[in-house]
């Protein structure tokens, strides 16, 4: 069975980059049957997708994140990754990693790790 | 940009029907997909492709959809089924995923 774990520092100061790493079990993470994303979810607030890497390498963003956002795939530690630089108080959220499966009509994240709350404070 | 409408919040008394709904102009060419999110959990599929549930959801979960509107219905709702709801689909260039605000379900 599938299983996510974030993890990284639950506390950024503002203007530095927040990175969190998501590490994959129960399968291998060059696996072409899955794709790697990030949610996040400000407390007591709702959801907001913020990027996805696809098998192959290909990634997208959510457009008012873009310029900051970088996910990436570590394979020889089954891991994934997020980037956020520049954050300031509004990146102040619980953070998720999940796996999207995509078809032409929809996409949908089947497994999602239990969340990490970061806080951006200095 | 694209955007995925919920009302706020809905109430339902206990064991009878109740419809959430998803408003936005990329539901006319993508399907929604729901979730359900208990406090202090991460967020549960419980319809995708606009009607099909995953292994283990009850079957009194249920959805469908019409032009830029899809619905999520729980037939017989139960305590266990107070939760928020949220939606997500495709956005309209296909490219990009979004959610909608959520409902909070509240079951009296």
């Amino acid at each position: 069975q599938l299983q996510l774990q974030e993890s990284g520092p639950g506390l950024v100061k503002p203007s530095e980059t927040l990175a969190l790493t998501c590490t994959v079990s129960g399968v291998s993470i060059r696996s072409s049957s899955y794709s790697w994303g990030w949610i996040r979810q400000p407390p007591g607030k709702g959801l907001e997708w913020i990027g996805t890497i696809y098998y192959g390498g290909g990634t997208y963003y959510n457009p008012s994140l873009k310029s900051r956002v970088t996910v990436s795939v570590d394979t020889s530690k089954n891991q994934f990754s997020l980037k956020l630089s520049s954050v300031t108080a509004a990146d102040t959220a619980i953070y998720y990693c999940a796996t999207p499966y995509c078809s032409t009509t929809s996409c949908r994240f089947d497994f999602w790790g239990p969340g990490t709350l970061v806080t951006v404070s200095s | 940009s694209s955007e995925l409408t919920q009302d706020p919040a809905v109430s339902v008394a206990l064991g009878q029907t109740v419809r959430i709904t998803c408003q936005g102009d990329s539901l006319r060419n993508y399907y929604a997909i729901w979730y359900q999110q208990k406090p202090g959990q991460a967020p549960t599929l419980v319809i995708y492709d606009r009607n099909i549930r995953p292994s283990g959801i009850p079957d009194r979960f249920s959805g469908s959809g019409s032009g830029n509107t899809a619905s999520l219905t729980i037939t017989g709702a139960q305590a266990e089924d107070e939760a928020d709801y949220y939606c997500n689909s495709r956005d309209s260039d296909g490219s990009h995923l979004l959610f909608g605000g959520g409902t909070t379900l509240t079951v009296l």
